[in-house]
């Protein structure tokens, strides 16, 4: 059975703090890896998608890399801030197929 | 920015009835998708549709689903008789291309089945 799991499930942090989160995947068979934004009554939003073991992606304070040899893809906030709360959802393209297999994302509360 | 939309934002429904769930997706998309989401539960797959046609769909999508897309900008997902077990947030959300694009998803339809 294809299983994406991240850790931790949830993390409260305070405004400023740095922090990472983890998301692991079956390393065979690799096609993409994404990650979405999920803010409470709002659209999952895309922030990366990743394709090559190396990857390293950023958008602003956010950013992200992927080992695809070992199955795993960190996704760091650089000091965070209470409107980075939400959860994050990782998510795999596995195969040669448009579907997407999610992790049960990890919920950041950042306290100001 | 475009967005999907997704109509109703809840539907609560009696069991065994019929329920449409109705999405715009991006204007210039071709592919689409559902996923829902049982509360407590992971994100999962539902369905795929590209050229007006299912290209993938999961165990979950049984013979009481299906997918339309009527006129060109609308995508619908119906149940035919709705389960208890059917009670989850549904998306829906399309991309530009397949490979290696990213989902834009609809912020969701609560579906509850009484």
């Amino acid at each position: 059975i294809l299983n994406v799991e991240q850790s931790p499930q949830s993390l409260h942090v305070q405004e400023g703090d740095s922090t990472n989160f983890t998301c692991s995947f079956p390393s065979s068979n690799f096609y993409a890896l994404h990650w979405y934004r999920w803010e409470t009554a709002k659209s999952p939003e895309a922030l990366f998608v990743m394709t090559l073991n190396g990857d390293e992606k950023k958008k602003g304070r956010i950013s992200a890399t992927l080992n695809t040899k070992e199955g795993y893809s960190y996704l760091y906030i650089k000091g965070s801030q209470p409107e980075d709360s939400a959860t994050y959802l990782c998510a795999l393209r596995w195969g040669n197929t448009g579907k997407l297999i999610f992790g049960q994302g990890t919920t950041l509360q950042v306290k100001p | 920015e475009p967005e999907v939309t997704q109509t109703p934002s809840h539907q609560v429904t009696q069991m065994g009835q019929e329920v449409i769930l109705r999405c715009v997706p991006i204007s210039n998309h071709l592919y689409f998708y559902w996923y829902r989401q049982i509360l407590g539960q992971k994100v999962e797959f539902l369905v795929s549709f590209y050229n007006n046609e299912i290209s993938e769909k999961s165990e979950i999508f049984d013979d009481q689903f299906s997918v339309e897309r009527p006129d060109g900008s609308n995508f619908t997902l119906k149940i035919r008789s709705t389960k208890l077990e059917d009670s989850a947030m549904y998306f829906c959300a399309s991309s530009a291309r397949q490979a290696n694009e990213k989902l834009f998803f609809g912020s969701g339809t609560q579906l509850s089945v009484l």
